[in-house]
């Protein structure tokens, strides 16, 4: 099955530095790569996702590159603010009907220093 | 914004007892999850649900495990006789389509002794 990775597993900045997140998987018939962020004691929430035909997806802060040949995938926040501290996970599938199963990585926990 | 609703947030139960976790999925959203994380570990996935039936499972969802949408709102995770390492923050999900993106409960926090 997928197998995900995730480095590092913590990760201070000082508020406005860039934060990069990176997760390699296994599966070569994955091709759907959501990242989550959760707050302590909250529920995953989706900040971005990218899908195996795209290289590249940014919103606003928030930027996703990937790189199918080396199977892995990158997060990253630029001008860090206090409110992205949390614990942020990738996770990657094989979109399939009928189902959407996530391998999730360790995930990082982000601390913005203000 | 709609969002996926659990009860409870948070059980605590005895050993071998039974647990019935609830979930509400977004209104129009037609495939369903049960994810778990162990404290201080990654979310796991459990089962996904579509059309009234299964369509994967985990090896953690073994025989003790099962889901039901009983009525067309609910859907329910029932751990027939619990362990110890059954403790976990149990979260549902939904997804508008089977390609579509989950969306998280708050999570059902369920604590064995």
């Amino acid at each position: 099955g997928e197998n995900v990775e995730q480095h590092p597993s913590t990760l201070s900045v000082q508020e406005g530095d860039s934060a990069v997140i990176k997760c390699t998987y296994s599966d070569s018939a994955s091709n759907y790569f959501p990242w989550y962020k959760q707050e302590l004691g909250k529920r995953p929430q989706l900040i971005i996702d990218i899908r195996s035909n795209v290289g590249e997806k940014k919103d606003q802060r928030i930027a996703v590159t990937l790189n199918k040949t080396a199977k892995h995938f990158s997060l990253h926040i630029t001008e860090t603010q206090p409110e992205d501290s949390a614990v942020y996970f990738c996770a990657a599938s094989v979109s399939g009907a009928g189902s959407y199963q996530l391998t999730f990585g360790k995930g990082t926990k982000l601390s913005v220093i203000p | 914004e709609p969002e996926v609703t659990q009860t409870p947030s948070h059980q605590v139960t005895q050993m071998g007892q039974e647990v019935i976790l609830r979930c509400v999925p977004i209104s129009n959203h037609l495939y369903f999850y049960w994810y778990r994380q162990i404290l201080g570990q990654k979310v796991e996935f459990l089962v996904s649900f579509y059309n009234n039936e299964i369509s994967e499972k985990s090896e953690i969802f073994d025989d003790q495990f099962s889901v039901e949408r009983p009525d067309g709102s609910n859907f329910t995770l029932k751990i027939r006789s619990t362990k110890l390492e059954d403790s976990a923050m149990y979260f549902c999900a939904s997804s508008l389509g089977g390609q579509g993106r989950l969306f998280f409960g708050e999570g059902s926090r369920l604590t064995v002794l």
